[in-house]
């Protein structure tokens, strides 16, 4: 597609459930990255990828988070035993994988709530 | 550790008035910096970077690097520049972008 595409567009869940979210970025690019967003924040880094595997996965919080793009295209960001905590914004953004040199291109997010 | 500094949570400019955003950034490397804006209810986006040192919608950045800054400046600020914008940098040799709390401009009439 012409833009990185996120989905859903917003998700609700309760504690302690498993949830996916789904990022499609622009084709060709190789790069692929996730951020979290909470409310008053900057983007706060999770994972990052190049082509089909994780170039650094540093930023992600805990056991409970994975993100997997086993096709070196879609990624998709996986949660479990979800907690109120998680509550956010889940940004997917791609690029070219020129060391981040050219900025990144973002999706509108996924907004998770966790009652 | 490597971290972006944006003072102010929120700045409010009177119409026509000079706008600047600061960034402060701790890295000891060479650093690439970017400016990204979102508008209500739009995603996030690109609006400049230091390498390409363009001007975009009027909006410029310097990279000073003896005071490790990349403050964000406009000669005349527009009803239409309010948005929330956040200072970015990215590391050598690192494809991964860290990005500052951000600062919301309001552009009073």
């Amino acid at each position: 597609g012409a833009g990185v595409s996120q989905t859903p567009s917003n998700k609700v869940t309760e504690k302690g459930k498993y949830v996916e979210l789904r990022c499609d970025p622009i084709s060709g690019h190789t790069a692929l990255y996730w951020y979290r967003q909470s409310l008053g924040q900057g983007p706060e880094f999770l994972i990052y990828f190049q082509g089909t595997g994780a170039a650094d996965d540093s930023g992600l919080p805990n056991d409970r988070f994975f993100a997997v793009r086993p096709e070196g295209s879609v990624s998709t960001l996986k949660i479990q035993r979800t907690e109120r905590g998680d509550s956010a914004v889940y940004l997917c953004a791609s690029s070219p994988g020129d060391r981040g040199v050219y900025g990144y291109t973002f999706g509108s997010g996924t907004r998770l709530t966790v009652v | 550790a490597q971290r972006v500094t944006q003072p102010e949570k929120l700045l409010s400019v009177f119409k026509g008035a000079p706008v600047e955003l600061k960034c402060n950034y701790s890295y000891s490397g060479s650093p690439e910096l970017f400016w990204y804006v979102q508008y209500s209810r739009q995603r996030l986006q690109l609006l400049l970077r230091h390498i390409s040192r363009e001007s975009i919608k009027g909006f410029t950045a310097d990279l000073n690097k003896g005071e490790t800054s990349f403050h964000l400046k406009k000669p005349f600020a527009q009803e239409e520049d309010s948005a929330m914008y956040y200072c970015a940098l990215s590391m050598n040799r690192d494809d991964k972008i860290i990005f500052g709390k951000g600062t919301r401009l309001h552009i009073l009439p």
